[in-house]
């Protein structure tokens, strides 16, 4: 079966700082990656997304970047963290390896509560 | 890029009663329509879908529409129990990436 893993589950960073936060999947290849956002109270801002190795789609422009570097990892950074990057985010995957007709099912990791100080 | 709407974004019911939640898009491609439960401090899960050929579906208590002409889908919990209570989020689906809608903080009064 598929799980999926996120890690840390939380995390205190000073303004400033940098960031890294990983997300691994396993039992399944070649998935659809995803990095959401979720402000307290609020909705989930869909931040990048991954359909390959090394393909990143950013719907978001601000001061974080993801990466691809193996088929089943996903990584979340930044150079200089804002106190707005506070939140939880959440890393998913799905496979649409059937065509257009699959469905696209996000499936979460467990989220990392983020606090910039 | 896609827009999903989605109201109330609170709603609180008595035990018992139904709840509806509603929501339009904006993307006349979009052809997949999943909902998921948050629960506090939890990841978001899957409860029910829908694909844009299909008008209706039902789980149980949990019922699902959709009207592709208008744009629009609902998501019809009956018979709510307290433990309905959660953000529900609606989602306009594609093939490579999803939109959610804003999201509404169900509370069933016991």
């Amino acid at each position: 079966s598929q799980t999926i893993h996120q890690w840390p589950a939380t995390l205190v960073q000073p303004v400033g700082s940098p960031l890294s936060l990983e997300c691994t999947v396993e039992g399944t290849s070649n998935p659809n990656l995803y990095w959401y956002r979720q402000a307290a109270g609020r909705g989930l801002q869909l931040l990048f997304y991954s359909v390959g190795i090394g393909q990143i789609s950013s719907e978001v422009p601000q001061n974080l970047s993801a990466s691809r570097p193996q088929d089943r990892q996903f990584i979340l950074s930044s150079k200089k963290l804002l106190l707005s990057d506070s939140g939880f985010y959440l890393c998913a995957w799905s496979v649409t390896s059937g065509g257009v007709l699959a469905k696209n099912i996000q499936y979460f990791g467990a989220g990392t509560r983020l606090s910039v100080l | 890029g896609e827009n999903v709407e989605q109201h109330p974004s609170t709603l609180s019911v008595q035990e018992g009663d139904s709840a509806v939640i509603k929501c339009t898009y904006s993307d006349s491609a979009s052809n997949y329509f999943p909902w998921y439960k948050q629960e506090l401090g939890k990841r978001p899960q899957l409860i029910i879908d829908i694909r844009s050929n299909v008008g209706e579906k039902k789980d149980q208590r949990i019922a699902v529409t959709l009207n592709k002409t208008a744009k629009h889908f609902s998501l019809h919990i009956t018979e709510t129990q307290p433990e309905d209570s959660a953000v529900y989020f609606c989602v306009s689906g594609g093939y490579q990436k999803v939109t959610f809608g804003t999201g509404t903080k169900l509370q069933v009064i016991p």
